[in-house]
């Protein structure tokens, strides 16, 4: 089965900090995300990537970045963590291909910004 | 554009109870239609899925029909139990592209 690892289960940060949240996927997908799930909001996504090096903007990209050094790895990056960036962090990734429409998830990092 | 509506909760049922929890959608092109699950403290993974028009997506006792006309795809099972308790997230992507449009999930609570 298809395991999407992300780094930390639980973190708490202070406003202004450079958070760093980590994911790997071991099944060689071209395409990993990057969503934030609010009470009431859902799943909102905020950056993908569909190869090494290569991202796109999601729905809400403001206030973070990513990183994709290696197939295996996306990074979230918080560059100046605020309160309003407390929420649950979800990873996930998928291949390419009509066989691989599912997105298999991690279980999330739960970010308190104090 | 493309988006999923789903109804509001939470939900709580009594055990054996009959379950549906309604989805529409907004597609531009033509949509795979998804049910995902999450169960406390974890990720969501896939419950079911339909990439065509009538399709029935079935998995654990949950169904759910692709329905064109009516841009439907509301899950349903026949007697739920306490373990069924998680949120609900209906989705959709379409075959070009690489985005997954999620509902804002139904929190489902089912009690003895």
């Amino acid at each position: 089965d298809v395991k999407v690892t992300q780094s930390s289960r639980y973190l708490v940060k202070r406003t202004g900090e450079k958070v760093f949240l980590e994911c790997v996927q071991d099944m060689d997908h071209e395409n990993m995300f990057w969503y934030r799930q609010d009470p009431g909001l859902g799943l909102r996504l905020i950056y993908f990537s569909y190869d090494v090096k290569m991202k796109e903007k999601g729905d809400i990209p403001e206030g973070y970045s990513v990183s994709r050094e290696k197939k295996e790895r996306f990074s979230l990056i918080l560059e100046s963590a605020s309160t309003n960036q407390t929420s649950m962090y979800l990873c996930a990734s998928r291949g390419t291909g009509a066989t691989n429409e599912k997105l298999f998830f991690g279980s999330g990092t739960q970010l308190s910004v104090l | 554009g493309n988006s999923v509506t789903q109804m509001e909760g939470p939900v709580t049922l009594s055990e054996e109870a009959f379950l549906t929890i309604n989805c529409t959608y907004t597609a531009t092109g033509y949509p795979s239609l998804f049910w995902y699950v999450q169960y406390p403290g974890e990720g969501l993974q896939l419950l079911l899925k339909a990439t065509k028009a009538d399709d029935k997506g079935s998995n654990k006792g949950f169904e759910a029909t692709y329905r064109k006309e009516t841009t439907s795809f509301h899950l349903e099972k026949g007697s739920v139990q306490v373990s069924d308790s998680a949120v609900y997230f209906c989705a959709l992507s379409l075959n070009t592209g690489n985005q997954f449009y999620f509902g804002t999930g139904t929190s489902l609570t089912v009690i003895p």
